[in-house]
């Protein structure tokens, strides 16, 4: 089992539509947790951390689900930018080694 | 701010060469990351770097790999010999913190 899984998707999404999707994680004393976009053969950029609580964006929501061990991102009102590849992100290491999911890709259309 | 820095862009070579990429991180930050990417397997790390020192090569696929960090501010992986396999985007990060930030990658084409 991967220790970071994700839907590799895509979804595709009407442009003003909302998507939600999920990443689920195996190690129970993950510690930090982070969304990251990827655009079509470009570096991965930090979208967002995740709170405990729920974090927003903008057009954004990040949960977390500890007792679950999933985490989600919603996007509302999607833009054709939106498009991209969202990578969930976990630390749980003693210090600030990373483990990136496969991805999940979006497509939004007009 | 100048990001994270990295060279070649580009690299075409043929099997059994010797091939070196170069990181320049972002200056204050004291870890650094190499990762490899690819359709198959994703994002994969290799090895990471705190205050110059490795710290976890566990992702290094092979002796033909190693990687070096001579100051705080430069970085190298090498691939000797390269394989086809080895084709792939090569990744480095840097961080200061728990944030990542990646350079523009360095696309690897071994034929």
């Amino acid at each position: 089992r991967k220790e970071v899984e994700q839907d590799p998707g895509p979804f595709n999404v009407p442009e003003g539509a909302t998507v939600a999707f999920n990443c689920t994680y195996s190690n129970s004393a993950s510690q930090s947790f982070f969304w990251y976009r990827q655009d079509c053969r470009k570096e991965p950029k930090l979208l967002m951390s995740v709170y405990s609580s729920g974090n927003e964006d903008g057009r954004f929501t990040a949960q977390l689900n500890r007792a679950s061990q999933y985490i989600s991102l919603l996007i509302r009102d999607s833009k054709l930018s939106d498009s991209a590849t969202y990578l969930c992100v976990v630390n749980w290491a003693a210090g600030n080694k990373l483990t990136f999911g496969g991805g999940t890709r979006v497509l939004v259309k007009p | 701010d100048a990001g994270v820095i990295q060279s070649p862009r580009h690299e075409v070579t043929e099997m059994g060469q010797e091939v070196t990429l170069r990181c320049k991180p972002i200056s204050g930050h004291n870890s650094l990351f190499w990762y490899r990417q690819t359709m198959m397997r994703g994002l994969e790390l290799l090895i990471y770097f705190n205050n110059n020192v490795p710290i976890d090569d566990s992702g290094m696929p092979e002796d033909r790999f190693s990687a070096k960090m001579p100051n705080a501010s430069f970085s190298t992986l090498k691939i000797q010999p390269s394989e086809p396999r080895d084709s792939a985007v090569y990744f480095c990060a840097s961080s200061a913190s728990w944030f990542q930030f990646f350079g523009p990658g360095t696309r690897l084409t071994v034929l």
